[in-house]
């Protein structure tokens, strides 16, 4: 079975504060992949990042960057600079062979930016 | 950019009613799910599909909801007579061969009354 968990539920922040959400996830799999998600108020899933289990380069994509220590079990992801449009609910997600390849998610954190 | 196109986007039914949720996947994408988030809480697996047939399904899965590709495109979730507790929003999404390409529709948000 495979197990994603958030522990926090909500941040809030100031403005141009950054933003950094925990992860954490369990897995029987040697070969998975990780994601973070968006859900703005709108409702829809907005896909962010992602990244498998052999590729532990941390990397930075605009004001995003992550996090990924398999020693940990972690997948932490960072907003730099965050923005008022960055307010949302983030989810943490997992997928693996173990699990038939399905989408595990992890309860969210709410993101609410303040001006 | 390919899209999973879900209709409709809000649904209101009375309890008991039967409702389906109508996806269209991505055109060459083999493997399809749905998904389903009540508000506020996280979103939960109900059921893959794959080569026409369930190839998982959720304890959410029960006997009242049911899945087909009746086309070839459209892919369908039926709920055969809804709860009040079958309140939430409905996720479509669809994969290729790659373990990571999935791609979700916007959703239906479903109201029972």
């Amino acid at each position: 079975a495979q197990k994603v968990t958030q522990a926090q539920t909500e941040i809030s922040v100031v403005e141009k504060e950054d933003v950094t959400l925990d992860c954490v996830y369990e897995t029987r799999d040697t070969t998975y992949y990780l994601f973070w998600y968006k859900q703005p108020p709108s409702g829809e899933l907005v896909f962010l990042i992602r990244r498998n289990s052999f590729d532990e380069q941390n990397e930075i994509s605009g004001r995003y960057s992550w996090n990924f220590q398999k020693s940990t079990s972690s997948f932490n992801f960072t907003i730099t600079a965050s923005q008022v449009v960055d307010s949302a609910v983030y989810f943490c997600a997992l997928s693996g062979l173990a699990a038939g390849n399905k989408l595990t998610f992890g309860g969210g954190t709410r993101v609410l930016v303040k001006p | 950019e390919p899209e999973v196109t879900q209709t409709p986007s809000h649904q209101v039914t009375q309890m008991g009613q039967e409702v389906i949720l109508r996806c269209v996947p991505i055109s060459n994408h083999l493997y399809f799910y749905w998904y389903r988030q009540i508000l506020g809480q996280k979103v939960e697996f109900l059921v893959s599909f794959y080569n026409n047939e369930i190839s998982e399904k959720s304890e959410i899965f029960d006997d009242q909801f049911s899945v087909e590709r009746p086309d070839g495109s459209n892919f369908t979730l039926k709920i055969r007579s809804t709860k009040l507790e079958d309140s939430a929003m409905y996720f479509c999404a669809s994969r290729g061969q790659a373990n990571y390409g999935y791609t979700f529709g916007s959703g239906t948000r479903l109201t029972v009354v």
